[in-house]
C-alpha cells in the first residue's frame, strides 16, 4: 500500500522566509507523487508533481520539490513566503490516480 | 488544466433526506472518478473509486448503502447521501481524471454538507 507522512500540522513562517515542508512517502511501486494546495472551503489545486522525470519538480507560484528515492522524500519548498501562500499543503502518492494524501500542514505567514 | 464541475457547493439539509452532489467533467471524459471526505482540519479520507458503467468500489468502513455512487456517463458521477444524520456533515470533494495510467486528477470545488 501506498502512504504518505507530513510532520507538524501547523507550519509558522515569515513573510520573505523559506518554506519548507517534508513529506515521506512509501510505496510498493514506483511513486507519483503530488503537492496539492486547499484555501479554506475550496477544492484542491495541483501545485507540482513528480511523475519519474526530472527529480526536481518546479510548479506553479514559485513552489519547487525535489523526489528523493534514498531518503523516500518528497519536501516542498519556496525561497521565500508571500501572504497569500497561507493555506492548507498535502502531499499525495499514487499509482493510477487513487491518491493517498498525508495529514496536510497548515501555513500560517507571518507578517 | 481541465476542469471539474462539483455541484451544490454548499447544502444543508435536515436529518432523514437524501442529499445527491453532482461530480462533472467539463472538457475531457473520466472513466474513473474519486470521492473523498474531509473532516474538520483533516486530511482528505478516500471514500469510494467511481467507475464509469460499473459498481463503485467502496473503502474498508465506508457504507455502501449510505453513500450511493452512480457514474452513468463518462462526464458524471454523482453521490447520494441517504437518510442523512449529523455526522454526515462534513466537506465532500471529488476528483477526475482522463484515462490512461497515472495522470493528473483534478479536483472540483467541494461541497460542504451541514445536517441539521
Amino acid at each position: 500500500a501506498q502512504s504518505v507522512t507530513q510532520l507538524g500540522s501547523h507550519v509558522s513562517v515569515s513573510e520573505g522566509a523559506l518554506v519548507l515542508l517534508r513529506c515521506n512517502y512509501s510505496s510498493s511501486v514506483p511513486p507519483y507523487l503530488f503537492w496539492y494546495v486547499q484555501y479554506p472551503n475550496q477544492g484542491l489545486q495541483l501545485l507540482l508533481k513528480y511523475t519519474s522525470a526530472a527529480t526536481l519538480v518546479k510548479g506553479i507560484n514559485g513552489f519547487e520539490a525535489e523526489f528523493k528515492k534514498s531518503e523516500t522524500s518528497f519536501h516542498l519548498t519556496k525561497p521565500s513566503a508571500h501572504m497569500s501562500d497561507a493555506a492548507e499543503y498535502f502531499c499525495a502518492v499514487t499509482p493510477y490516480n487513487r491518491l493517498a494524501f498525508g495529514k496536510g500542514n497548515q501555513v500560517v505567514v507571518i507578517p | 488544466g481541465a476542469v471539474v464541475s462539483q455541484h451544490p457547493s454548499r447544502v444543508i439539509c435536515k436529518s432523514g433526506t437524501s442529499v445527491k452532489i453532482e461530480c462533472r467533467s467539463l472538457d475531457f471524459q473520466a472513466t474513473t472518478m474519486f470521492w473523498y471526505r474531509q473532516f474538520p482540519k483533516k486530511s482528505l479520507m478516500l471514500m469510494a473509486t467511481s467507475n464509469e458503467g460499473s459498481k463503485a468500489t467502496y473503502e474498508q468502513g465506508v457504507e455502501k448503502d449510505k453513500f450511493l455512487i452512480n457514474h452513468a456517463s463518462l462526464t458524471l458521477s454523482t453521490l447520494t447521501v441517504t437518510s442523512a444524520h449529523p455526522e454526515d456533515s462534513s466537506f465532500y470533494i471529488c476528483s477526475a481524471s482522463a484515462p490512461g495510467g497515472n495522470t493528473e486528477a483534478f479536483f472540483g470545488q467541494g461541497t460542504r454538507l451541514t445536517v441539521v
